[in-house]
Order: C-alpha cells, then sequence, then structure tokens
C-alpha cells in the first residue's frame, strides 16, 4: 500500500481562525478523500477531492468552510475556515489505488482542538 | 440514504472467537470493507467483499450476504492486541467513496 503523511499531526487553535491541513502520498492514486472523526464518532465523509477541478462535497459540508485543493496527483490540501469549537475533531485524509480491489487507505490524522 | 449497522461494544476471551456483526441499507453496493482502529491512530484496511461468501485471511475472516445487506468479521485466537474499534463500510454504487458505520469497540479480556 502507498504511505499517507499529513500536516500538522496536531494544533490547538483560536475560535475564528483557520487552518490548511496537507496530505502527500507516496505515489499516484486515482482518489483522494478528506473525512471527520469526531471524539468517539466514526468517520464521515467531508469530500472527495479532485484533481485539477472542484472538490465534490457531501451533504452537510461547504466549500466555503472547507476549501480543498488537490493541485496533482499526490498532493491534497483541506482548509478549515472560520474556526469554531464544533470544528475540534481529526481529519483524515485517505487515497483509493484499485489494483486488486477498491481498497483506501488513510493517512495518520490531523488531531484539531478549537478553543 | 445510507444506513449502517453495528454494536458499539463487544467484550471477549484472549484466545476465544468474536464475530461482530454489520447491516446495512444504501442507496447502491460497490463492496463493503472492513477496518481496525487503535485509539489515536488511523483505521488500517482488514477485509474487502463484493461478493458473496467468506473471504479468509490469517486470523480473520469476512463474510457478505449481499441480499440480507449483512456481512460479519470473524476473529479467532484473540489476541490482547485486538482490541480496538472495529469499522463497518460500505461503497455505494456509482464512486469509490465509503460510507462508515457506527464502529464496534472489541474490548479483549484475559
Amino acid at each position: 500500500s502507498a504511505v499517507i503523511s499529513q500536516k500538522p499531526s496536531r494544533d490547538i487553535c483560536q475560535r475564528g481562525t483557520s487552518l490548511t491541513i496537507q496530505c502527500q502520498v507516496d505515489s499516484q492514486v486515482t482518489m483522494m478523500f478528506w473525512y471527520r472523526q469526531q471524539p468517539g464518532q466514526s468517520l464521515t465523509l467531508i469530500a472527495t477531492a479532485n484533481q485539477g477541478s472542484e472538490a465534490t462535497y457531501e451533504s452537510g459540508f461547504v466549500i466555503d468552510k472547507f476549501p480543498i485543493s488537490r493541485p496533482n496527483l499526490t498532493f491534497s490540501t483541506l482548509t478549515v475556515s472560520n474556526m469554531s469549537p464544533e470544528d475540534s475533531s481529526i481529519y483524515l485524509c485517505s487515497a483509493n489505488r484499485q489494483i486488486l480491489h477498491n481498497e483506501q487507505f488513510f493517512g495518520p490524522g490531523t488531531r484539531l482542538t478549537v478553543l | 440514504g445510507q444506513n449502517i449497522d453495528q454494536p458499539t461494544e463487544m467484550t471477549a476471551t484472549e484466545g476465544a472467537i468474536v464475530q461482530i456483526n454489520c447491516t446495512y441499507q444504501t442507496s447502491g453496493f460497490n463492496g463493503l470493507f472492513w477496518y481496525q482502529q487503535h485509539a489515536g491512530e488511523a483505521p488500517t484496511f482488514l477485509s474487502y467483499n463484493v461478493l458473496d461468501g467468506l473471504e479468509e485471511k490469517g486470523r480473520f475472516s469476512s463474510f457478505l450476504s449481499r441480499s440480507k445487506g449483512y456481512s460479519y468479521l470473524l476473529l479467532k485466537e484473540l489476541q490482547m492486541k485486538d482490541s480496538a474499534s472495529y469499522l463497518c463500510a460500505v461503497t455505494p454504487g456509482g464512486g469509490n467513496k465509503l460510507t462508515f458505520g457506527t464502529g464496534t469497540q472489541l474490548k479483549v479480556e484475559l
């Protein structure tokens, strides 16, 4: 499987500020995704990061709040804008390669705390 | 809509066998995944089923019945390190994105 890294691994931010999370895959992948995992909860898909075009957002998530970039096949960023304490969560990047089957693998996550 | 159900918690004994069930109702189906997630870590891939039947991989096996919207993950010869959250996820038809269940927290005891 490819290796995914995320930066930062954790951060503590003030209300009203923005944070950009970076995701780097060590090989080219077909699809990249951003998920959120709130404390004690399962994963919720925020959006699909599309290379060279606007991301595809899931219901309840909007571009103004979570702008996403994917300038090439190995890199994506997620920005959490105008943060509030409700945005405190773990944000995970994942990538998909279809070889034998449609396997999706995850980065280590970014633990965000908003004060 | 999408609905994926799993038991919230399970407890089992070291060396025993445990079965974690998952039922799903989704608008399409393109495969079912099981992931393991230890506290504070990212989910790691365990298994993938797209056809009915049992897939065996070492101590772990996963079963799928598409007609029943049902899957289970079977863990044999349980070890303490198997204590983790187990996530069932479905790929609805038409895309590769995953819809996750609520996750099952498994505790393995001596």
